[in-house]
């Protein structure tokens, strides 16, 4: 068990541009969740995944984002035409079942120039 | 959906025990109570969860008001490394056990 990964650690891209976000979640778990974070402020829900299922959609995600599963294992969060206002920590998170409890990844923290 | 209160920030001393409330007065029968932290640069990490008795683990223990409209986080001996902001939150069936984050305590741990 290597935890929850996510690649890159930092990302820095000019505005205007797609970023992608990749997450490998704990193997065995089958939820996978996807949060934002900006400075001071608790995480943000985005959106998550049962398997390859997408249950959820926060408002907070915005048509320039999407994000998929295919095959139930690794995630990818992928944002289009970023703006100044997307720069945040992204983090993902995955769970055996939906009432367990969370593993984190470190996050990936986009910088919007 | 149920809310949780907490303070903004609490200091603590090495060594000596630190007490983190968190108020939940409108929660109902089948919301659990669950923290978490987040240290410095690094994703929320689960501390311990509990429903309606007192829970003790190797991290923290949980201290539930018999009325459960109140919970205690309690870190025994705080060190240096304990210094993290602290998440309060009620999951329950309605949204899926979502975990949804509000600002948290802040704790710093003085040498």
């Amino acid at each position: 068990d290597t935890g929850v990964s996510q690649d890159p650690r930092h990302k820095i891209t000019k505005r205007g541009q797609n970023v992608t976000f990749r997450c490998d979640p704990i193997s065995e778990h089958n939820r996978l969740y996807w949060y934002r974070q900006t400075l001071g402020q608790g995480p943000e829900f985005l959106t998550y995944f049962q398997n390859e299922a997408q249950l959820e959609k926060s408002r907070l995600l915005s048509d320039r984002f999407s994000a998929e599963r295919p095959k139930g294992s690794f995630s990818t969060l992928e944002i289009q035409r970023t703006e100044q206002g997307d720069s945040a920590m992204y983090l993902c998170a995955s769970s055996l079942s939906q009432d367990r409890a969370y593993t984190f990844g470190s996050g990936t923290r986009l910088t919007v120039v | 959906d149920a809310k949780t209160t907490q303070p903004n920030s609490m200091e603590s001393n090495e060594e000596e025990p630190v007490h983190l409330p968190c108020n939940h007065s409108t929660i109902s029968g089948t919301d659990y109570i669950h923290w978490y932290r987040q240290l410095p640069s690094q994703g929320p990490e689960y501390v311990i969860h509990g429903l309606t008795s007192n829970v003790n683990n190797r991290m923290a223990s949980l201290a539930i008001a018999e009325d459960r409209k109140s919970s205690t986080l309690i870190l025994h001996r705080a060190t240096l490394r304990d210094a993290a902001v602290y998440y309060c939150i009620l999951r329950f069936p309605s949204n899926d056990y979502k975990l949804s984050f509000g600002a948290g305590t802040t704790v710093t741990v003085r040498a």
